[in-house]
């Protein structure tokens, strides 16, 4: 079966950066991407990694290693908006299927 | 009107009643999906279209029917559903399988 793992919660600090980490265990795997998703609103997209190494793209980066099985999101200078929940999906099943973990509720304070 | 559109926003419905779900793309996709998010779960995939046919069904019950028209609607039909069926119901759509999916609002589901 497929297993997407990350932290049920994380608090960090305005200003300061974050690192959110997703381990997964799945068949076919094609790729890995980071959603972020305030309450009561759709997911939007962040980033999607295929090869090992690091995507950046302003504030938040992201990593992977296939060989590990193992992502991580970076987010720097924190600002108070950034509060949400973070989702890591690996694409699967030949490219067809997105499995989803349950998401790492961020919570930025003062 | 832009990006992903689902109504209705939110619904309640009794378990005897039949009711519909309209998702609309305006982003020239071909491959649409339903969603499922219940509280503390993972978003589950239900269904995935791909120009119109359906290409995946992740074991959902009958009670869930879905309908794909053309490549820019997508339905989720209902009928006879139970109370643990009440979630959010998120529509997505990707240029092609394997792609980003931009999702929308989402339909949130009360089913008493």
């Amino acid at each position: 079966g497929q297993n997407i793992d990350q932290p049920t919660e994380m608090t960090a600090t305005e200003g300061a950066i974050v690192q959110i980490n997703c381990t997964y265990q799945t068949s076919g795997f094609n790729g890995l991407f980071w959603y972020q998703q305030h309450a009561g609103e759709a997911p939007t997209f962040l980033s999607y990694n295929v090869l090992d190494g690091l995507e950046e793209k302003g504030r938040f980066s992201s990593f992977l290693s296939r060989s590990k099985g193992y992502s991580y999101l970076l987010l720097k200078e924190l600002q108070m908006k950034d509060s949400a929940s973070y989702l890591c999906a690996a694409l699967t099943g030949g490219g067809n299927k997105l499995t989803f973990g349950t998401g790492t509720q961020l919570k930025v304070e003062l | 009107e832009t990006g992903v559109t689902q109504t209705p926003r939110h619904l309640v419905m009794g378990m005897t009643n039949k009711k519909s779900l309209k998702c609309e793309q305006h982003l020239g996709h071909n491959a649409m999906y339903w969603y499922k998010q219940s509280a503390k779960k993972p978003l589950e995939l239900m269904f995935v279209y791909n120009f119109k046919e359906q290409t995946e069904n992740n074991s959902v019950p009958s009670r869930f029917s879905p309908e794909c028209p053309n490549s820019s609607h997508l339905f989720l039909h209902l009928h006879t559903l139970q109370p643990e069926d009440s979630a959010l119901y998120l529509c997505a759509s990707s240029q092609d399988h394997g792609e980003t999916q931009y999702f929308g609002p989402g339909t949130r589901l009360l089913v008493l």
